[in-house]
C-alpha cells in the first residue's frame, strides 16, 4: 500500500471550512484514498473514500488531484464535535485489503 | 444494529496471565480485523481474517493468536500477557462489496498488563 504524509496538527475556527491535506505520491492505479477519523479514544469512523473523481457525502468532500498524488478532505462547516485525529489511508479494496494507519492529523476546532 | 461489539471494554491482567478478547459483528461482513493502538500512535494490524475459515498475520502478530469462530465472531487470544501488550485493542469488519461504507470499528478494549 502507498505511504501517506499528513501534517501533524491543524487548527480551525468553528463554522469555517477545515481543509486537511494528504500526500500519496506513490499511489498506484488500483488504490483508493480513504479518510477516517478517531474522536478521543473511540474506534475510527469512516468518513469518505474515492478513486480519482471528487466525492461528497453528508460528512465531507474529498478532492483528489488529477495526477492522484495528493488529496484534500474538506469539512465545510467545522464544529467542536469535529475535533479528532484524521487519517488518510491509501489501499486496494480486494479481499486482502488492509488499512494501514499512520499518525494522522490532529484537528482542533476552536470557538 | 449494533455493528461491531467488543468484550470486555476494560481488563487488567497480571504478567503471564492469559485472556481472550471477543469480537462479533452483525453486518454479515466477510472480513474481520484486530488492531492495537498504543498512546499517541496510529492503529497497527495484529491479525486479520479475509473470510470465514482463514486468518493471516498482520504487522505485529507476535504474542497473539486468533480464531475465526464463524462468520460473525473473531477472537484474539493473549496466551501469556506481557506489559508491552498494554494497549487499546480494536476489532473491525469490512465487506468488499460494501466499499461505500468502508470498515466498521468496535469501541475498543482497554487492556493493562501489570
Amino acid at each position: 500500500d502507498a505511504k501517506t504524509t499528513q501534517p501533524t496538527s491543524m487548527d480551525c475556527a468553528e463554522g469555517r471550512a477545515a481543509n486537511l491535506p494528504c500526500n500519496h505520491s506513490t499511489i498506484s492505479g488500483n488504490e483508493y484514498v480513504y479518510w477516517y477519523r478517531q474522536i478521543h479514544s473511540q474506534g475510527p469512523q469512516y468518513i469518505i473514500h474515492g478513486l480519482k473523481n471528487n466525492e461528497t457525502n453528508e460528512m465531507a468532500s474529498l478532492i483528489i488531484t488529477e495526477d492522484r498524488k495528493s488529496s484534500t478532505l474538506i469539512l465545510p462547516h467545522a464544529t467542536l464535535r469535529d475535533t479528532a485525529v484524521y487519517y488518510c489511508i491509501v489501499t486496494t479494496t480486494g479481499t486482502a485489503s488492509k488499512l494501514t494507519f499512520g499518525t494522522g492529523t490532529r484537528l482542533q476546532v476552536t470557538l | 444494529n449494533a455493528g461491531v461489539t467488543q468484550t470486555p471494554k476494560f481488563q487488567v491482567l497480571k504478567t503471564g496471565q492469559s485472556m481472550t478478547l471477543q469480537c462479533a459483528q452483525d453486518m454479515n461482513h466477510n472480513s474481520m480485523y484486530w488492531y492495537r493502538q498504543d498512546p499517541g500512535m496510529g492503529l497497527r494490524l495484529i491479525y486479520y481474517s479475509a473470510s470465514e475459515g482463514t486468518t493471516d498475520k498482520g504487522e505485529v502478530p507476535n504474542g497473539y493468536n486468533v480464531s475465526r469462530l464463524n462468520k460473525r465472531e473473531f477472537s484474539l487470544r493473549l496466551e501469556s500477557a506481557a506489559p508491552s501488550q498494554t494497549s487499546v485493542y480494536f476489532c473491525a469488519s469490512s465487506e468488499i462489496r460494501d466499499r461505500i461504507y468502508g470498515y466498521t470499528f468496535g469501541s475498543g478494549t482497554r487492556l493493562t498488563v501489570v
